[in-house]
This record gives structure tokens, C-alpha cells and sequence, in this order.
């Protein structure tokens, strides 16, 4: 059980277009997911917490309007790189944290999005 | 704020050596404590965690020991396996700051036959 899956699994994409990664807990229903991005050998960052039916909450520092990130569901949550830049090629992580484990707060990760932007 | 510090890496062990990674952490509340491994090209996998105070986790061989008055979580193994090569990262989760989960920087372990 607690299954996160991520599409796609690595994307390649042109300099100035958009690209959208899923998050999709499999189940389990997930009211709060978390969007991480991780450099080379580095640790995850925290880049916004989503939560089902409201607007996203960023991290200082985290470009809202270049990260769009969707939560329409208690099952899928979306990220969306708008105008990317050869900077924002990385790793990209989502978790999702499980409605009965608000009181251990654990997450479940997804197996993470490389993205390359050329 | 609060903020996990874990031991550089790489860490290099031979097959069936002791390991010892160690976490300290600083925090305003009382937050739970988490162990996650990374296999080369995975996401991140819970390992062990730890609610509160002198809670042991445990999993795998794995073990953690909630300490705070020394406010640490330090992960250890009395056998490590070839398998176990990955990266590990600790972190902390408050209540007080909405669960969001901060890790520390991820010790590279190697373990080699």
C-alpha cells in the first residue's frame, strides 16, 4: 500500500515551453501533497505544499507563477513548469501524505521526475 | 527554525562492518523523526521514524532511537550488506509548521564486497 507514482518518469523539453508532471497516489486519498526539487547529490528542497481544492502554498524563494502547481483531486496533484529555462533542469519530487496520517505526519514519495531542459 | 545536520558523506564500509550515520536536529516543538533511504535513480523510501521521546525505530536492521536531550536520531546498522549502498536522509516533521517535512543534507553510503 501508500503507492505514489509520478508521469512521466523524465522529460526532455525546448528552452521556453511549459511542462506538466503528474502526481497520483494510487491507494490511498492524500488532502496535502508536497512538491520537492533535488539537485546533484543534494538535498530535497521543499518547493510548495498543495492541498485539495485550494491554492498551493510556496516556500520563499519558489516562483509561483512559473511553477503552477494543481491539486484537483485527492489523488492527483500537478506541477507545471512554465517557460523553462536550462535552470530549471532537475529532479523533481512529489509526496503525498495519507488523510490518517495527520497525526505521524509521514509522506509517500513518487520515484521522481528528471527533467532536462536543452 | 528548525533544521537537520547530518554527518558528510561519502561513507565507505566494507560488507558486514557497523554503521553509524549520524543525526542531530533543532527544533522549536516536538517534532516526529524520519529516516528515508534513496536507491541510486528511486525516490525516497520511509525507512524508520520516530514520534517521540526514546521511541526506537526499527526496520531492515535498521534503528533509530529518538534522543531528546542530545536532540539526535542517529541511524545505525551491526551488519551492513552491498544493498545497502543508497542514499540516507534524515528529517523532522513539526506539526507546528503544517507536517511539511525538512531533511537534512543525505549521507552517501557505499558498502563494498
Amino acid at each position: 500500500g501508500a503507492v505514489v507514482s509520478q508521469h512521466p518518469s523524465w522529460v526532455i523539453c525546448k528552452s521556453g515551453t511549459s511542462v506538466k508532471i503528474e502526481c497520483r497516489s494510487l491507494d490511498f486519498q492524500a488532502t496535502t501533497m508536497f512538491w520537492y526539487r533535488q539537485f546533484p547529490k543534494q538535498s530535497l528542497m521543499l518547493m510548495a505544499t498543495s492541498n485539495e481544492g485550494s491554492k498551493a502554498t510556496y516556500e520563499q524563494g519558489v516562483e509561483k507563477d512559473k511553477f503552477l502547481i494543481n491539486h484537483a483531486s485527492l489523488t492527483l496533484s500537478t506541477l507545471t513548469v512554465t517557460s523553462a529555462h536550462p535552470e530549471d533542469s532537475s529532479f523533481y519530487i512529489c509526496s503525498a501524505r495519507p488523510e490518517e496520517a495527520a497525526t505521524s505526519y509521514e509522506q509517500y514519495f513518487g520515484p521522481g521526475t528528471r527533467l532536462t531542459v536543452t | 527554525g528548525n533544521s537537520v545536520t547530518q554527518m558528510e558523506g561519502p561513507v565507505t564500509l566494507s560488507e558486514e562492518a557497523f554503521l553509524t550515520i549520524n543525526c542531530t536536529y533543532t527544533a522549536t516543538g516536538y517534532p516526529s523523526l524520519f529516516w528515508y533511504v534513496q536507491y541510486p535513480g528511486e525516490g525516497l523510501q520511509l525507512l524508520l521514524k520516530a514520534t517521540k521521546a526514546d521511541d526506537k525505530g526499527s526496520n531492515k536492521g535498521f534503528e533509530a532511537t529518538y534522543r531528546k536531550e542530545t536532540t539526535s536520531f542517529h541511524l545505525e546498522k551491526g551488519s551492513v550488506q552491498v544493498s545497502d549502498s543508497a542514499v540516507y536522509f534524515c528529517a523532522l516533521s513539526d506539526r507546528n509548521q503544517g507536517g511539511k517535512l525538512i531533511f537534512g543534507q543525505g549521507t552517501e553510503l557505499s558498502v563494498k564486497p
